[in-house]
């Protein structure tokens, strides 16, 4: 099946601009994450979806970043008035969480790139 | 503190040898997962193998198995017969089962794997 696809791909936009970025999780996976990869880091925790609902927004580094899911399936993280440190891979993640050992599949990522 | 930690930022190895990768963490939680993700140069980050914390035995998948040392807190990745297309980063992270009703993995910050032939 289908494996988590996000859109775009590469963004690169102007410092002070708003982005979309896209997730489409596997089809019947409830939970969704967004993590972010500086340039050479390991991945940092945004955001966590259980169905529609947001119950650990921990990870947003401030108030410019947000994020919603609808139908318990696409998710779109959005970056309002990018500063050139939002510059990174965007990963989005889904899995099932039906047990205990659960495993995150993860999408190719969005390269974001502020000017 | 870290709760993941990776000292390895590079490591290289023979083709067919096998090497073995770093990881330790840090968790009071008594239900933990281990994971291990493959990234190659493309980005796309691939899952290897996983360990639970009441797991008796290490994992294995294929070529890959975990060095689960409970007491030591650290889950070294053993990489059988290198391979080239091995070359990658390797990430190890943690998810805190009962202290976290997220499941977010917390990540190291990654080995960067490169096989000679």
């Amino acid at each position: 099946g289908a494996g988590v696809s996000q859109s775009p791909s590469n963004k690169v936009t102007e410092k002070g601009k708003d982005v979309e970025l896209r997730c489409d999780p596997i089809s019947g996976h409830t939970a969704l994450y967004w993590y972010r990869q500086s340039l050479g880091q390991g991945l940092e925790f945004l955001i966590y979806f259980q169905g529609n609902s947001a119950p650990d927004k921990s990870g947003l580094p401030s108030d410019r970043f947000s994020a919603e899911r609808t139908g318990g399936s696409v998710s779109t993280l959005t970056i309002q008035r990018t500063q050139q440190e939002d510059s990174a891979v965007y990963l989005c993640a889904s899995s099932s969480q039906t047990s205990r050992v659960e495993t995150q599949y993860f999408g190719p990522g969005t390269r974001l790139l502020v000017l | 503190a870290q709760k993941i930690t990776q000292t390895q930022p590079g490591m290289f190895v023979q083709e067919k040898e096998a090497v073995t990768l770093d990881c330790t963490y840090d968790t009071s939680d008594p239900s933990y997962g281990l994971f291990w993700y493959k990234q190659p140069s493309s980005g796309e980050m691939i899952f290897l193998i996983y360990q639970g914390s009441y797991d008796q035995q290490n994992a294995t998948e294929g070529r890959y198995s975990l060095n689960f040392q409970k007491a030591r807190k650290s889950a070294n990745l053993v990489i059988s017969a290198s391979q080239l297309g091995d070359s990658a980063m390797y990430f190890c992270a943690m998810r805190e089962v009962e202290m976290d009703s997220s499941y977010k993995l917390i990540f190291g910050s990654g080995t960067r794997l490169l096989v000679r032939p």
